[in-house]
């Protein structure tokens, strides 16, 4: 089944602890994106990448990091974590530059406390 | 720079009567008009897109949209709302200009369909 799968769902941490959610996808796309979704500002993009070592900053990418070492791969990394990072984040992909429509992971609910 | 708005936090509507769900956009160039909608606990599903051509386009579920370049609009319809249809919408737009993956989303309108 073509998908997009993030791990893990749901994480409760404390400020300052390293953690990292990960993101693959099966549909050898080349396209991949973070999102984060808080209540009335919808999805905002934190970084994109296009292809594998590419990756450029979205509208919200500070106190991230991410990496593409793997086609499928695109881990999203929080080195430092607070409190206002608590939120709803999705992974994403899309076959490449002439596609258009974007596949959605389930989504990670992440709290820092 | 590109930006979406949903000026409605909220539409309620009754099963079987016809719904629209409002978007507006800004974009320098041409713009690539897409809908999502989110059930609880899940992740966006895709229900359409405009990217040139007829400027009604039609979707998943039964649901259509209208793309509107004068009133820089892109609003969801459907003619016959069902209670199936509740969960939470969102536009979001993507300028042709933009060589990355820069897609932007609005806010979001949730749905409401009573029986």
């Amino acid at each position: 089944e073509a998908q997009v799968t993030q791990n893990p769902r749901y994480l409760i941490t404390v400020t300052g602890k390293k953690l990292t959610v990960t993101c693959s996808q099966n549909m050898n796309h080349e396209y991949m994106s973070w999102y984060r979704q808080d209540p009335g500002l919808g999805l905002r993009q934190i970084y994109y990448s296009m292809n594998v070592e590419v990756t450029d900053k979205g509208d919200v990418p500070e106190g991230y990091k991410v990496s593409r070492k793997e086609k499928r791969n695109f881990p999203l990394i929080l080195e430092s974590p607070s409190p206002n990072q608590t939120s709803l984040y999705f992974c994403a992909s899309r076959l490449g530059p002439t596609s258009y429509e974007q596949y959605f992971g389930p989504g990670t609910r992440l709290t820092v406390t | 720079a590109q930006s979406v708005a949903q000026p409605e936090d909220q539409v309620n509507v009754a099963e079987g009567n016809p719904l629209t769900v409002k978007c507006t956009y800004s974009v320098s160039g041409n713009p690539y008009l897409f809908w999502y909608v989110q059930y609880p606990n899940r992740g966006l599903q895709f229900l359409l897109k405009y990217i040139t051509g007829d400027n009604l386009v039609k979707g998943s579920y039964g649901f259509e949209a209208e793309f509107n370049k004068s009133q820089t609009s892109f609003h969801l319809k459907k003619p016959s709302a069902l209670v199936s249809d509740s969960a939470l919408y969102f536009c979001a737009v993507r300028d042709s200009n933009n060589a990355g993956n820069m897609l932007t989303f609005g806010g979001g309108t949730r749905l409401m369909v009573k029986p």
